[in-house]
């Protein structure tokens, strides 16, 4: 069956630092790729999304690139700001099917 | 202003009570979702429904009921079985399932503890 994977956290940044979330995916189709963000004691919102092969995301300086050949869909930012801690979800959707969630990757941002 | 509303925000149940979350939703979504978060975990999908009067377990059905009456309306029961319900529960929505592009849109959460 289909699966995310996601790297371990919690990732601890100074501010202004360079981020990078890696996620990897297993899917029998072809999915359609997000990104969520969680802000504590708050529903996940939608960050980015890539429904094919070599589609970049981005919203609010974060990036992320469909790279069917490497399976992956990491997330990035230049230069993270305190307001960026959260948790960061990767996902995927087949066609007629559920969303299959990763683990999540806490961030916190140093000031 | 379009959305999902979750209430109550906190909830708290005794032992061997039933307890039902609310989940209203006036995005005119067809399919409506149930997840279950505990800390410092992922989420696990509990119930879905793709249309009015039926819906489907998911992967943590056991100790929980639904019922979808109303397109607007997706409750969740926590019933005395669940022996373990202290978590964050989040609903969510979906325009169309069949798509693999259509995005979830989420609540704001319940968070329930048990007393």
């Amino acid at each position: 069956g289909n699966s995310v994977t996601q790297m371990e956290g919690p990732v601890t940044l100074s501010e202004e630092a360079f981020l990078t979330i890696n996620c990897t995916y297993t899917a029998t189709g072809y999915p359609s790729l997000f990104w969520y963000v969680q802000y504590p004691g708050e529903g996940l919102q939608l960050l980015l999304k890539a429904t094919k092969a070599d589609d970049k995301g981005s919203n609010k300086g974060f990036e992320a690139t469909y790279r069917k050949e490497t399976t992956s869909f990491h997330l990035e930012k230049g230069s993270v700001q305190v307001s960026d801690s959260a948790v960061y979800f990767c996902a995927l959707s087949d066609p007629g099917q559920n969303f299959v969630f990763g683990p999540g990757t806490r961030l916190s941002v140093l000031p | 202003d379009g959305g999902i509303t979750q209430s109550p925000k906190y909830l708290f149940r005794k032992e061997g009570q039933n307890v039902t979350l609310s989940c209203e939703q006036n995005l005119n979504h067809d399919a409506m979702y149930w997840y279950r978060q505990d800390p410092g975990q992922g989420l696990r999908l509990i119930y879905y429904s793709q249309i009015v009067n039926d819906f489907q377990k998911g992967d943590i059905a056991e100790g929980y009921s639904v019922s979808r009456e109303k397109k607007e309306s997706f409750p969740l029961t926590v019933t005395s079985a669940q022996k373990n319900p202290t978590a964050f529960y989040l609903c969510a929505t979906r325009r169309d399932s069949r798509l693999a592009n259509e995005k979830l849109f989420f609540g704001s959460g319940t968070q329930l503890s048990v007393l």
